[in-house]
């Protein structure tokens, strides 16, 4: 079945860096650009990053652009969020949600169940 | 970027009983290729957001017909014709006619 599995959070200090990974199953993930996104406990959600189907096109948010780098790997079927000089307001649950069409800029219609990252002191 | 402002906060509904939540954009929604990109999502306790509506009033694949959404423009809504324990938790508008997708602040609903 089509399903998205995020890894790599947890605890850090401010200033450090942290490397989340998205593992993408059951759907041609080479057609679809794919999303970050991330939701601050007790908040609502906030996108954070967009790349291409083919990696070609990035975007991010002003609140982590500089800061973070969303990357792939679609010999793997893997989305990456390099994320650098983390602060406390970066502390949430990271989504990784693909696209309702391939090919497309569009609403997302599958989500990950999110990993925590949490920056403290 | 556009701001997307969702109204009521919070609703508590008996259960059977009829819920509308409101969401506006300060931008049109509608893009150059006739599609309005605005979908609503419910977030139940726990999990991740999943989708109900996209474009509007379209509702995603295996979504009760009890959840209908309208509006065009600017201006959007989302009812739920008989709000039951399921249902429960938050409420969020997203729109996605710019790269830079954004949400509304979520409503909140439980059953009282």
């Amino acid at each position: 079945q089509v399903q998205l599995v995020e890894s790599g959070g947890g605890t850090v200090q401010p200033g450090k860096s942290l490397r989340l990974s998205c593992a993408a199953s059951g759907f041609s993930f080479t057609k679809y650009a794919m999303n970050w996104v991330r939701q601050a406990p007790g908040k609502g959600l906030e996108w954070v990053a967009l790349i291409g189907y083919d990696g070609s096109f990035k975007y991010s948010a002003d609140s982590v652009k500089g800061r973070f780098t969303v990357s792939r790997d679609n010999s793997k079927n893997m989305v990456y969020l390099e994320m650098n000089s983390l602060t406390v307001e970066d502390t949430a649950v990271y989504f990784c949600a693909r696209p309702l069409r391939y090919f497309a800029y569009d609403g997302l219609d599958v989500w990950g169940q999110g990993t925590v990252v949490t920056v403290s002191s | 970027d556009i701001l997307m402002t969702q109204t009521p906060l919070s609703l508590s509904v008996t259960p059977g009983q009829p819920a509308s939540i409101s969401c506006k954009s300060n931008q049109t929604l509608l893009h150059s290729d006739g599609r309005t990109y605005l979908y609503w999502y419910l977030q139940k306790p726990g999990q991740s957001p999943q989708l109900l509506i996209h474009e509007v009033s379209s509702r995603f694949s295996g979504v009760s017909d009890k959840f209908t959404g309208s509006g065009s423009g600017t201006d959007f809504t989302l009812k739920i014709s008989r709000v039951e324990a399921e249902d429960v938790g938050v409420y969020y508008c997203m729109q996605s006619v710019q790269l830079r997708l954004t949400f509304g602040g979520g409503t909140k609903v439980e059953i009282k």
